[in-house]
């Protein structure tokens, strides 16, 4: 069936750190894909989103690409904020189905 | 900034008492969606709704059943609470069709459900 999978966690970095948490997808047809974010005490927000192949997402100096070659989404920030921790959820659509496919989530920790 | 609202935030309550989390939005959207989000985090689609009188259920089956009665309003009930219930649940709702490419999905804030 379909599904995300992405990289465990929870990761920690130091503030201004770079960060790339992976995200890699099945799927019998052609989704969209999503990063939806969830800070603490709160519900999820979209952080950003591709519709087609070789499609950038960029929001807040956080950036995904649509790599339908290697079935990834990998979300990427050149420069961490302690203010960016929160448990980040790749995700999918399908044409025609009704959901959001989520990935497990990853808690991502930035220390001052 | 999403308007759509879930209460109570938190609810601990005993078991086999009945609950009602409710969830509204003003957005007008017809898509509604309840989500069961585990300790471990991970999110499973438990009911949607397509609009008024309009209800169907998720991929994790759930003792709990919904309504729409109102395209602003899409409440989630449990008749008889247990411990294995206890959950994060999220309720969204989006202007179209999920599966209508990039649809955004709107959520709020949830309700921390602890039966004991």
């Amino acid at each position: 069936g379909d599904s995300v999978t992405q990289m465990e966690g929870p990761v920690t970095l130091s503030e201004e750190a770079f960060l790339t948490i992976n995200c890699t997808y099945t799927a019998t047809g052609y989704p969209s894909l999503f990063w939806y974010v969830q800070y603490p005490g709160e519900g999820l927000q979209l952080l950003l989103k591709a519709t087609k192949a070789d499609d950038k997402g960029s929001n807040k100096g956080f950036e995904a690409t649509y790599r339908k070659e290697t079935t990834s989404f990998h979300l990427e920030k050149g420069s961490v904020q302690v203010s960016d921790s929160a448990v980040y959820f790749c995700a999918l659509t399908l044409q025609g189905a009704q959901k959001l496919v989520f990935g497990q989530g990853t808690r991502l920790t930035i220390n001052p | 900034e999403a308007d759509i609202y879930q209460t109570p935030r938190y609810l601990v309550i005993g078991t086999g008492k009945k609950i009602t989390l409710e969830c509204s939005q003003t957005m007008g959207h017809d898509k509604m969606y309840w989500y069961q989000q585990d300790p471990g985090m991970e999110l499973h689609l438990i009911h949607y709704s397509y609009g008024v009188n309009s209800t169907e259920k998720g991929d994790l089956s759930s003792e709990s059943t919904v309504s729409r009665i109102r395209t602003e309003h899409f409440p989630l009930t449990l008749e008889s609470a247990r411990p294995s219930h206890t959950s994060q649940y999220l309720c969204a709702s989006s202007e179209l069709g999920l599966g209508q490419g990039g649809t955004e999905a709107f959520f709020g804030q949830g309700t921390r459900l602890t039966v004991v």
